[in-house]
């Protein structure tokens, strides 16, 4: 596609339900990152995979938080047993590897009521 | 992981230069200056990215000392639609160091 799709684009989950945020990247792009951003606030790194591997998952705030890319493509974050806490902004962004500049999606809005 | 610092906020009439100023005093030698832009409701968008010297593109130009511990976004003759947030960040583009946006600069152009 011609940029980072993700979905949904607003949820609603109830305190305890599991959910899950769908990054459609960039055809080809390598790099993926997942970012958090509450609201006020700049992103927060959450984690990052080249292809397929998870190559660094330490901004994942808590086990409840996990993130796959298995086939290298598109990327599902997923967090259980939801907290209010958790409601924020959850982005994407691509890269081809070697470039510097990457691609972000618009952000699933995530709202735990 | 290089860290960056910028001021909060800046407001600025329509039509005139703004400047945008961020330090980075622990920038590694492989570590590109990258800025992003970011509207209400949407992910950020890629601006410009240098390395050393000055780099201009269609939207702005960004300056860098030789010392590289400090980098200066330049936006000629703002307009209301360059309301946004400004984020500088450092990294050498491998993913190895994830990207560090901090709080940004809020900028505010007035008709």
């Amino acid at each position: 596609g011609a940029g980072v799709s993700q979905s949904p684009r607003y949820k609603v989950a109830k305190r305890g339900q599991d959910v899950a945020l769908r990054c459609d990247p960039i055809s080809g792009h390598v790099s993926l990152f997942w970012y958090q951003q509450a609201l006020g606030q700049g992103p927060e790194f959450l984690t990052y995979f080249q292809n397929e591997a998870q190559l660094d998952k330490s901004g994942l705030p808590s086990d409840r938080f996990f993130a796959e890319r298995p086939e290298g493509s598109v990327s599902t974050l997923k967090i259980q047993r939801t907290q209010q806490e958790d409601s924020a902004v959850y982005l994407c962004a691509s890269s081809f590897q070697g470039n510097h500049g990457y691609t972000f999606g618009s952000g699933t809005r995530l709202t735990v009521v | 992981l290089a860290k960056t610092t910028q001021p909060i906020s800046m407001d600025s009439y329509e039509g005139q230069e703004v400047n945008i100023t961020c330090s980075h005093n622990n920038i590694a030698t492989n570590d590109y200056i990258t800025w992003y832009q970011q509207f209400p409701s949407q992910g950020p968008r890629f601006i410009i990215q240098g390395y050393k010297t000055k780099v201009t593109n269609e939207v702005a130009s960004l300056f860098i000392p030789a010392d590289r511990k400090s980098s200066t976004l330049s936006l000629p003759r703002v307009s209301l639609s360059d309301t946004a947030v400004y984020y500088c960040l450092v990294g050498d583009g491998t993913g190895a160091n994830n990207l560090f946006f901090g709080t940004g600069t809020r900028l505010t152009v007035i008709p």
